[in-house]
C-alpha cells in the first residue's frame, strides 16, 4: 500500500509560535486523519477530514487547531499558538480506499518540541 | 467511549513465541488492528481481524479474538530481535481509532 509522507521529521519552535505540519498522500485518496503521540502515551485521535471538511474531531482538537488541504494535495495541520504540552509525535493517516471505515495506514510523523 | 487496555511490558527470549493481549470495551468494533512501533519510527499495520472471525494466521503472526469477551491477543511466533518494538491494539468501530497505550515487547538474545 502506497504511504503517506510527512514534513518535517523533527520540528522544534518557541511557545506561542505558529507551526504548521503537513502530510502529503502518494495516492489520490480522500480521508486523512491526525492523530498525536505524547512521548510515553497512547496514540491520540485529533481530528479526520474528509471531502475538504472536517468530519469528526476530538475535544483535544480545540480553536488553536485547524487542518486544511490548501492546494488539493498537502494536508496541513496548524497549531496557532503552540503550548508546552503540544510537544509530541503527530501522525497523519489516510484509509486505503474513500470510505471512514477502511483500514488507516500511517506516515513516520513529525516530532514537535516546544521549548 | 472505547476503552483499550494492554499490558504495558512483555520479555521473551529470541525463538521464543510472544503473546500480547489486549481488552476493549466497544462490543460494535468491526476490525480490530495491530500496529508496530519500532523506536523513533511510524506506526506500522502488522494485521487486522475482522469482528466475524476467531482467528486469523499470517505468517509467524496469529491474531485470537473472542468477542464475547472483548479480548484480542497478538502471537508472535519465533520471536525475533527483530520484533522488538510497541504494539498496539486498535478496535475501529467508528472513524477515529481508538489506540491502547502499547506493550512494548523486548526480545533477549
Amino acid at each position: 500500500e502506497p504511504e503517506v509522507t510527512q514534513t518535517p521529521s523533527h520540528q522544534v519552535t518557541q511557545m506561542g509560535q505558529e507551526v504548521i505540519l503537513r502530510c502529503v498522500p502518494i495516492s489520490n485518496h480522500l480521508y486523512f486523519y491526525w492523530y498525536r503521540q505524547i512521548l510515553g502515551q497512547k496514540v491520540e485521535f485529533l481530528v479526520s477530514f474528509y471531502n475538504n471538511e472536517i468530519s469528526e474531531k476530538s475535544e483535544i482538537f480545540d480553536d488553536q487547531f485547524s487542518v486544511e488541504r490548501p492546494d488539493g494535495s498537502n494536508f496541513t495541520l496548524k497549531i496557532r499558538s503552540t503550548k508546552l504540552e503540544d510537544s509530541a509525535m503527530y501522525f497523519c493517516a489516510r484509509t486505503g480506499r474513500a470510505r471512514s471505515t477502511d483500514t488507516q495506514y500511517f506516515g513516520p510523523g513529525t516530532r514537535l518540541t516546544v521549548l | 467511549g472505547e476503552d483499550v487496555e494492554q499490558s504495558l511490558f512483555l520479555s521473551v527470549r529470541e525463538g521464543d513465541s510472544s503473546v500480547i493481549n489486549c481488552t476493549y470495551t466497544d462490543s460494535s468494533s468491526t476490525y480490530l488492528y495491530w500496529y508496530k512501533q519500532e523506536p523513533g519510527a511510524g506506526l506500522q499495520l502488522l494485521t487486522y481481524i475482522f469482528s466475524n472471525m476467531d482467528m486469523k494466521q499470517d505468517q509467524r503472526l496469529t491474531v485470537l479474538l473472542n468477542k464475547k469477551d472483548k479480548h484480542l491477543s497478538l502471537r508472535i511466533a519465533d520471536t525475533q530481535t527483530g520484533d522488538s518494538a510497541i504494539y498496539f491494539c486498535a478496535p475501529s468501530g467508528n472513524t477515529p481509532l481508538v489506540f491502547g497505550k502499547g506493550t512494548r515487547l523486548s526480545v533477549i538474545a
